[in-house]
């Protein structure tokens, strides 16, 4: 069964910082998606992960995958007060059944 | 843009009575999800369907049934509603991705049941 892992679970940070979510997943996986969802809202996708060494960026998000370490991060740059939302990653799991296992998610603040 | 649209924003039952949420997408997806989504929990997956009057059990269906007759509308059926089923549900849909039923999963906005 697949577990996934994400930390923190609670994130404030000042604008203008930059800062990691981390994505830990326990089986062999070959697909990830980053989701954000804000208050009261539906989950958005963010980013989806293909492959070993996959980077993704959009504006001042950016994703990446390790196969291999079974670890994905979001790093945010220079954050600013729009990105305050809940993130969640979802590696999709192996086997006959393959469906995206959802993180905790990483309820991220910035301050101004 | 992809909408997939859940009939009830909020809704309120009593202990014991059969409940339907109800979610329409206009995409002509194959697939279909009910997830739950609780606090410190994540998304759970509850049923998915691939087509028509076909579907699969997730990784928490106990309490729960699903009904897809059209292919553009999946329905969540709680037959007798219980206070631990008091949480959000999100419908998605998505295409295949290869071979696998999930693609990129595009959700509603979510159904909040308050079970009394």
């Amino acid at each position: 069964e697949l577990k996934v892992e994400q930390n923190p679970l609670f994130l404030s940070m000042q604008e203008g910082k930059n800062y990691t979510i981390y994505c830990n997943y326990s089986t062999t996986s070959d697909r990830l998606y980053w989701y954000r969802q804000d208050p009261g809202k539906s989950l958005e996708s963010l980013f989806v992960l293909l492959s070993n060494g996959a980077v993704k960026q959009e504006g001042r998000l950016m994703a990446s995958l390790d196969t291999k370490a079974r670890l994905s991060t979001l790093h945010i740059t220079a954050a600013v007060h729009d990105l305050s939302a809940t993130y969640f990653c979802a590696p999709i799991s192996s086997g006959s059944a393959r469906q995206l296992t959802f993180g905790s998610g990483t309820q991220l603040t910035v301050l101004p | 843009d992809v909408k997939v649209t859940q009939s009830s924003r909020y809704l309120v039952k009593r202990t014991g009575e059969k409940v339907f949420l109800e979610c329409v997408q206009d995409m002509d997806h194959e697939n279909m999800f009910w997830y739950r989504q609780d606090p410190g929990l994540g998304l759970r997956l509850i049923y998915f369907s691939y087509d028509v009057k076909m579907k699969e059990k997730g990784d928490i269906p106990e309490g729960y049934s699903v009904s897809r007759e059209k292919k553009e509308r999946f329905s969540l059926i709680l037959e007798s509603a219980s206070t631990n089923q008091t949480s959000m549900y999100l419908c998605a849909s998505s295409f295949p991705h290869g071979g696998d039923y999930t693609g990129e999963l595009f959700f509603g906005e979510g159904s909040r049941l308050t079970v009394l």
